[in-house]
């Protein structure tokens, strides 16, 4: 079974300022992929980056980018010049590759507060 | 990437009654899911709607209470049957983009919340 953790219930950071949301994952797959979405008060689900697991190269999407560590199953990612917008929680989410292909399983989710 | 319309968009219920929620989706697309989000919660699956054969439900979800339908290829419904308080939550559908540069990405609609009385 694959499981998602996100250890920071809660996390706030000051405009302009950079934060980083832990994620840690487990499963036996080689063949997956990782993302990072944002849900704001709007209830929207926005996926902000994607990594695919035979990548080495970190995904970069302007301000955000990930710390992918395949061995240790982890999966961070870094906001960059935080802006009050960017206030949301974030879900960390696995998807197998194959035939599983769509279901994904998400890990608890961090609430982010951008402040002034 | 795909556009995923819901309705209703919210809707508070009696308990012991049952709700249809519908998603729309503006492109054909293979697999449709099911999530629902308690208060406060994660997104958790319901189940996987295929076009033309038996929706697969996760363990804890069942078919009498959380039937679906997948008529074609770009609409579903799921219905929550013989409501309680316990079933408020925000029913979300999604979809992995059938474009060969959505690859992967799995697009949600806005969701429907749900009160149940």
């Amino acid at each position: 079974a694959q499981t998602v953790t996100q250890s920071q219930p809660e996390m706030s950071v000051q405009e302009a300022e950079t934060v980083t949301l832990s994620c840690t994952y487990d499963t036996s797959e080689n063949n997956y992929y990782l993302f990072w979405y944002k849900q704001p008060p709007s209830r929207q689900m926005i996926l902000v980056i994607r990594q695919e697991a035979y990548k080495q190269q970190n995904a970069t999407e302007n301000r955000f980018s990930v710390n992918f560590q395949k061995a240790a199953k982890s999966f961070s990612l870094k906001i960059s010049d935080s802006q009050l917008g960017d206030t949301a929680m974030y879900f960390c989410a696995f998807m197998k590759g194959g035939s599983t292909l769509g279901r994904l399983y998400f890990g608890r989710g961090t609430q982010l507060t951008v402040w002034p | 990437s795909a556009v995923i319309s819901q309705k209703p968009s919210r809707d508070i219920c009696q308990r012991g009654t049952s709700l249809t929620i519908q998603c729309q989706v503006d492109s054909q697309v293979t697999m449709m899911f099911w999530y629902r989000q308690q208060p406060g919660q994660s997104l958790t699956l319901i189940a996987t709607a295929n076009q033309g054969s038996e929706a697969t439900y996760e363990s804890g979800f069942v078919i009498d209470k959380f039937p679906i339908s997948r008529p074609n290829l770009t609409f579903s419904t799921l219905t929550v049957s013989n409501m309680s308080p316990e079933d408020s939550s925000i029913y979300l559908c999604s979809v992995v983009g059938a474009r060969e540069e959505d690859y992967n990405e799995q697009f949600f609609g806005p969701g429907t919340r749900l009160t149940v009385l």
